[in-house]
């Protein structure tokens, strides 16, 4: 079935150093691709989107490039702050439905 | 605006009772769905409304689970006979009729099965 795969955490990363999260994904379909995040005591919201091969989306900072001849969709930003501490999720969709495979989710802890 | 919004934030059962979790999307979405977060499993589709169309119940883990959605806005879910593998926050989600458009999540509703 779909699968959603991410570089296993905590990620720690002192203020504006470059973050690299990967992603990698399984799918039967085309999926669409996304990143969630989860600040420490708020719901899950998007980041960002991508929906077809070559597409960035980016916000706040924030880029992934869907690369269909990898598989991946990797999360980037040039110089990381405190407030991005959070746990990230990659995620697929493929279905009609719009229903969202998850990755297991990269904590990211950013030291001043 | 009102996000989605979800009932009780907390629930603390004991094992073999029932519990029913509360979804109030946000108005306008006609799309409506329910995750489970645990330890064990991560971020888990459970269950998927869209309208008046037939659910798409693929996600629930059991018969144990079910799911409803009144008047094409509010849902519940519900689980019978609890068990502590059911311990974790269960999160809905709404957006507008489009498999690309965003999901809006809920604070979620953390489930404990003592």
């Amino acid at each position: 079935g779909d699968s959603v795969t991410q570089m296993e955490g905590p990620v720690t990363l002192s203020e504006e150093a470059f973050l690299t999260i990967n992603c990698t994904y399984t799918a039967t379909g085309y999926p669409s691709l996304f990143w969630y995040v989860q600040y420490p005591g708020e719901g899950l919201q998007l980041l960002l989107k991508a929906t077809k091969a070559d597409d960035k989306g980016s916000n706040k900072g924030f880029e992934a490039t869907y690369r269909k001849e990898t598989t991946s969709f990797h999360l980037e930003k040039g110089s990381v702050q405190v407030s991005d501490s959070a746990v990230y999720f990659c995620a697929l969709s493929t279905s009609n439905t719009g229903k969202l495979i998850f990755g297991q989710g990269t904590t990211l802890q950013v030291k001043p | 605006g009102a996000g989605v919004s979800q009932s009780p934030s907390n629930k603390v059962t004991e094992k073999g009772k029932d519990v029913e979790l509360r979804c109030d999307p946000i108005s306008g979405h006609t799309a409506l769905y329910w995750y489970r977060q645990s330890l064990g499993q991560g971020l888990e589709f459970l269950i998927y409304f869209q309208g008046n169309s037939a659910p798409d119940k693929s996600g629930l883990p059991s018969d144990r689970f079910s799911a409803e959605r009144t008047g094409g806005s509010v849902s519940t879910l519900t689980i019978q006979r609890t068990q502590q593998e059911d311990s974790a926050v269960y999160l809905c989600a709404s957006s507008l009729a489009n498999r690309n458009q965003p999901q809006h999540f809920g604070d979620g509703t953390r489930l404990s099965i003592l």
